[in-house]
């Protein structure tokens, strides 16, 4: 089976700082997707950043990227340059081949002025 | 990216009533469609996966013949609750995508369920 696991309920960091949100992983699966969406208060869900489990290089678009590190299942998100558009919630999220989409519990994210 | 649109974004019914919420792939065709409910403050949970042509398929745990799903269409899945009770309320999102691993999901705005 898989898991999604994501530690921090909530988070805060300063506007313009950068942040990292945790996640870490559980599958058999030899092959198998990463993803990190986030979820405004409007609710609509906003695919961020992608890593295939075979990606030999970490994941980046924008100020958004993604520290993988395979043997210790971990795909953490790293925000730079926070702006407060960036308070939301976001989902850590896990497909293998063929299969449906596991999310994590989600962390929520504050941005300070 | 793709863009997939709900309808209607929010909805306030009485029990016992049945409401259908539409998810629509607007520039791309999805083989498959995702329907997934949210309860406030916690993570997404799949109820079904739907195909187009075919049945869906729905996780454990959610009944099939109250929470009725069509998908008719490359473009379009629809999703229906039956005979809606207050614990019914809740936020719907549906996403559409492939079976293909390394494909992401394109979700929809969600739509919000209020069961009086």
């Amino acid at each position: 089976a898989q898991k999604i696991t994501q530690t921090q309920p909530g988070m805060f960091v300063q506007e313009k700082e950068a942040v990292t949100l945790d996640c870490t992983y559980d599958t058999s699966d030899p092959s198998y997707g990463l993803f990190w969406y986030k979820q405004p208060s409007s609710g609509e869900m906003i695919f961020l950043i992608y890593q295939g489990s075979y990606d030999q290089q970490n994941a980046t678009e924008g100020r958004y990227s993604l520290n993988f590190q395979k043997a210790r299942k971990s795909a953490n998100l790293v925000i730079s340059a926070s702006q407060l558009g960036d308070s939301a919630m976001y989902f850590c999220a896990m497909r293998g081949n063929g299969q449906n989409f596991v999310f994590g519990p989600g962390t929520r994210l504050s941005v300070l002025p | 990216g793709a863009v997939v649109s709900q309808h209607p974004s929010w909805v306030i019914c009485k029990s016992g009533t049945s409401v259908k919420i539409e998810c629509r792939s607007l520039d791309f065709q999805a083989t498959t469609m995702f329907w997934y409910r949210q309860f406030p403050k916690q993570s997404l949970m799949l109820m079904a996966t739907s195909n187009e042509g075919s049945k869906a398929t729905y996780e454990q745990g959610v009944e099939k013949d109250k929470f009725l799903i069509n998908h008719a269409s490359l473009t379009l899945s629809t999703l229906t609750v039956t005979s809606a009770h207050p614990e019914d309320s809740s936020f719907y999102i549906c996403s559409a995508g492939t079976f293909i691993s390394t494909d992401t999901q394109y979700f929809g705005p969600g739509t919000r369920l209020t069961v009086l």
